[in-house]
């Protein structure tokens, strides 16, 4: 079966940095999302990855390992704005999106 | 303002009713879709829509049915309401199917509770 592996919940503090950790198994691979989602709010697109290595954009940068079928999200300088779930999807090769059930971000002063 | 509008924000409904969740998007996407989203686990696919006039099923259609008459709208029907279809339904849509990145733009999501 098709599988997306992600924390559910981290913690992290203000002003610091903090990277969640994506695995997935998936029949065939065309590329890798990140969205966030704040509590009670729609999912919205961060970033997106086809090709191995960093995406920077911004405080975020996105990783993809395809070989080892992983991707982390990185966050650095974090505001109290960025409690937030965030949400990892693989299009598989049916180009249909299999999503992780989201790792809830809480950022504490 | 440019993007997805879905109706009603929120509904409690008794079992064995039906219910339609609409769902209109102004930025002329081919593609739609209809996940329900539940704690603990991941975005599920209901059905989903390539282009006006064709639909397909998902990972979970079954009590759903969905109709795409133009390219606009996507409503999404429960023919007879049971408790477990008690969720929380996003509408989603993106211009393009299979090719780059193939953003999802979601509204703002229909909490549906059956009792």
């Amino acid at each position: 079966g098709q599988n997306i592996d992600q924390p559910t919940e981290m913690t992290a503090t203000e002003g610091a940095i903090v990277q969640i950790n994506c695995t997935y198994q998936t029949s065939g691979f065309n590329g890798l999302f990140w969205y966030q989602q704040h509590a009670g709010e729609a999912p919205t697109f961060l970033s997106y990855n086809v090709l191995d290595g960093l995406e920077e954009k911004g405080r975020f940068s996105s990783f993809l390992s395809r070989s080892k079928g992983y991707s982390y999200l990185l966050l650095k300088e974090l505001q109290m704005k960025d409690s937030a779930s965030y949400l990892c999807a693989v299009l598989d090769s049916n180009y249909q999106l299999i999503w992780g059930a989201g790792t809830k971000l809480i950022i504490k002063p | 303002i440019a993007g997805i509008t879905q109706a009603p924000t929120s509904q409690i409904l008794a079992a064995g009713r039906r219910m339609t969740l609409r769902c209109t998007q102004d930025m002329r996407h081919n593609a739609m879709y209809w996940y329900r989203q539940d704690l603990g686990l991941g975005l599920r696919l209901i059905h989903y829509s390539n282009t006006a006039g064709t639909t397909g099923k998902g990972e979970v259609p079954d009590g759903y049915s969905v109709s795409r008459a133009n390219t606009d709208d996507f409503p999404l029907t429960l023919a007879s309401a049971v408790p477990s279809q008690t969720s929380v339904y996003f509408c989603a849509s993106s211009d393009s199917q299979g090719s780059d990145t193939g953003e999802l733009f979601f509204g703002e999501g229909s909490r549906l509770t059956v009792l």
